[in-house]
């Protein structure tokens, strides 16, 4: 497979509930993305990891933690989340930060009950 | 403050010329990027402008006017499958990329 891949497509959970979004890449990048798309707003920034290292963290709560193993996957594990956390959430990379264009997935769209 | 404007939604015809504009207003200027998204799609990439002027790339042109702020993204020739929403970004001084609403291109037939 080619591009970058989300799983799961769509997702709904409880407030409770703990879960998590994955994100493969077969690019080759090194930056990889996750953003948070919610209707009739700008793509929201949540966190970017270059190298595998951290290097934004865009204010996002605690109830999103970030993981990334290595440079072709990334997770966002979701805990007790509340109903305007409801988005598609969208994973991208690029070949280093900056001036470079991003690869999206096709996004997690997910429904907190 | 950062600010991306650009219109909700535009309708247009087949086989017709529309024009989605796009102002801006951020701290410092590295490029502007225009992405286009299907519905339940992944954004993909249409241009990338950093110097004033016109680029041309098939039926999709972009222009970039610094001073003013400002870029378009010009569809000729338009197609159904170009329904779509169009989302401009511009990358600021830190190389943080900014991003607009979003303009969603209906097109009749």
């Amino acid at each position: 497979e080619t591009g970058v891949t989300q799983t799961p497509r769509h997702l709904v959970m409880g407030m409770t509930n703990k879960k998590s979004l994955k994100c493969e890449q077969h690019l080759g990048h090194n930056a990889m993305y996750w953003y948070k798309q919610s209707a009739k707003k700008p793509l929201e920034l949540m966190f970017v990891y270059n190298f595998k290292e951290q290097t934004e963290n865009n204010s996002v709560p605690s109830r999103f933690s970030p993981e990334c193993p290595n440079s072709s996957h990334l997770f966002l594990h979701l805990h007790t989340l509340q109903p305007e956390d409801s988005a598609l959430y969208l994973c991208a990379s690029s070949q280093g930060a900056g001036a470079n264009v991003l690869t999206f997935g096709a996004g997690s769209r997910l429904t907190v009950l | 403050g950062q600010n991306i404007d650009q219109p909700t939604e535009m309708t247009a015809t087949e086989g017709a010329i529309v024009q989605i504009n796009c102002t801006y207003q951020t701290s410092g200027f590295n490029g502007l990027f225009w992405y286009q998204q299907h519905a339940g799609e992944a954004p993909t990439f249409l241009s990338y402008n950093v110097l004033d002027g016109l680029e041309e790339k098939g039926r999709f042109s972009s222009f970039l006017s610094r001073s003013k702020g400002y870029s378009y993204l010009l569809l000729k020739e338009l197609q159904m499958k170009d329904s779509a929403s169009y989302l401009c970004a511009t990358l600021d001084s830190n190389y943080q990329l900014i991003w607009g609403a979003g303009t969603k291109l209906i097109i009749k037939p």
